[in-house]
């Protein structure tokens, strides 16, 4: 079975500096990796995702994620962030075989003016 | 990205009713649809699998009397909460897949509160 850990359920950032959401996963097989985003009340939209192919994964909106087989993680990164960035953070692992998508607690990334 | 459309938004009912909420993928056929529950502050919790044509395969500890699916086509499927409860209340989402290994699209929710 496979288990996600996102070990920071908040993280305050001040607009335009760099941030970390980290992601740690568990699994005995080979897997996708995802990063959804949620703002409120509404459903997730994809961010990211690793499938295979090069480690280093990036979003049309600036934030990237780092597939380290070595450490299980898939740590969502983004260099200088902005207000609208403020959500919540998903991220989700799936197996080959079920397809069905595993998800982390969340990180609530709040951005301060 | 693809479209997946769930109707209520939101909906408040009476403590023993039923409420459907409704699922569909409005520019692709889904045969997969995945119902997750989501508790305040907390991660999604998947609730059933259920493919078209198919009986929905449930999670363990979800009650199927009590959560109903239905995809009885490739474009909809849909979730009755039977009898609701007020701990019933929380924020369902569904997901819809074209197909296996394919990308899963999510709808925008629907916020229950039984009273």
């Amino acid at each position: 079975a496979q288990s996600v850990t996102q070990l920071d359920s908040q993280v305050p950032v001040f607009e335009e500096a760099p941030v970390e959401l980290r992601c740690n996963y568990s699994s005995s097989v080979s897997v996708y990796l995802f990063w959804y985003v949620q703002y409120p009340n509404q459903g997730l939209q994809l961010l990211l995702k690793y499938l295979s192919g090069s480690t280093l994964v990036e979003s049309i909106n600036g934030f990237e994620a780092e597939f380290n087989k070595s450490q299980t993680s898939f740590h969502l990164r983004k260099p200088s962030v902005h207000i609208s960035d403020t959500a919540e953070y998903f991220c989700a692992v799936s197996d080959y075989s079920t397809d069905k998508l595993i998800f982390g607690t969340g990180t609530r990334l709040q951005v301060f003016p | 990205g693809a479209v997946v459309s769930q109707h209520p938004s939101r909906v408040i009912c009476k403590s023993g009713t039923s409420v459907k909420i409704e699922c569909r993928s409005l520019d692709f056929q889904a045969t997969t649809m995945f119902w997750y529950r989501q508790f305040p502050k907390q991660s999604l919790m998947l609730m059933a699998t259920s493919n078209e044509g198919s009986k929905a395969t449930y999670e363990q500890g979800v009650e199927k009397d009590k959560f109903l699916i239905n995809h009885a086509s490739l474009t909809l499927s849909t979730l009755t909460v039977t009898s609701a409860h007020p701990e019933d209340s929380s924020f369902y989402i569904c997901s819809a897949r074209a197909g296996s290994g394919t990308e899963a699209f999510f709808g925008q929710g629907t916020r229950l509160t039984v009273v």
